[in-house]
């Protein structure tokens, strides 16, 4: 079956803007969690939905979002960028809650860089 | 203090050794705690889980809890070269996997 899927996979922005990264969650997966993966901070949990509902969130500004929809297709908005956003946000789908199971299946990643 | 801990390496063993990464958690109520193995460019991926406290076997690898010590290890035994990759630490606590910086292990032919 196919895996998660991440679009756009690069992308550059400048300071200020805003960007919308979308993931496609493995067919009959309900959870969708986001992360951001930096050299020096490692995987950082951004939230988790599960059937629509943001069950849990990260230690991350307000400028960070994201939503699910019915298919379980699950988008992270960022806004006002700014120079320390850029990372490999990373979005990970599983059946149950994350913790449930703990098999997280993982995105290639959309590569960010804010100049 | 971060939430979840590990050295960050590099840690080199040779071909056929025994390679022990180590992780420490802040949360004495954490829940699960799993090993991930990230290769370079590539995405996580699950290799071992373990929700009480002992030893969990499975092939080469071992995970072991202590939930006292709040620490959680991953050995791999017979170390292979293909075994070269950043292992990451993750625990489960209220509603979110925390993942700690991963250890970047090196196995020499």
């Amino acid at each position: 079956k196919a895996g998660v899927t991440q679009t756009p996979r690069y992308l550059i922005k400048t300071r200020g803007q805003q960007v919308t990264l979308s993931c496609s969650p493995i067919s009959g997966h309900r959870s969708v969690s986001w992360y951001q993966q930096t050299p020096g901070q490692g995987l950082q949990f951004l939230f988790e939905y599960f059937s629509e509902t943001q069950r849990n969130k990260g230690n991350f500004p307000g400028r960070f979002s994201g939503r699910q929809f019915s298919n379980s297709r699950s988008e992270m908005n960022v806004s006002t960028l700014e120079l320390g956003d850029s990372a490999l946000y990373l979005c990970a789908s599983s059946f149950f809650l994350a913790g449930e199971s703990g098999e997280l299946f993982f995105g290639e990643g959309s590569r960010l860089t804010v100049l | 203090q971060k939430e979840v801990e590990q050295n960050s390496g590099p840690l080199s063993v040779p071909e056929g050794a025994i390679a022990s990464l180590n992780c420490t958690y802040s949360d004495r109520g954490s829940q699960s705690f799993f090993w991930y193995r990230q290769y370079s460019g590539k995405s996580p991926e699950l290799i071992m889980s373990i929700y009480s406290n002992g030893d969990k076997e499975d092939g080469r690898f071992t995970a072991q809890l202590n939930k006292a010590s709040q620490y959680v290890s991953l050995l791999i035994r017979d170390s292979q070269p293909s075994d070269s990759a950043t292992y990451l630490c993750a625990v489960y606590n209220n509603n979110d996997m925390r993942f700690g910086a991963g250890t970047r292990l090196t196995v020499k032919p």
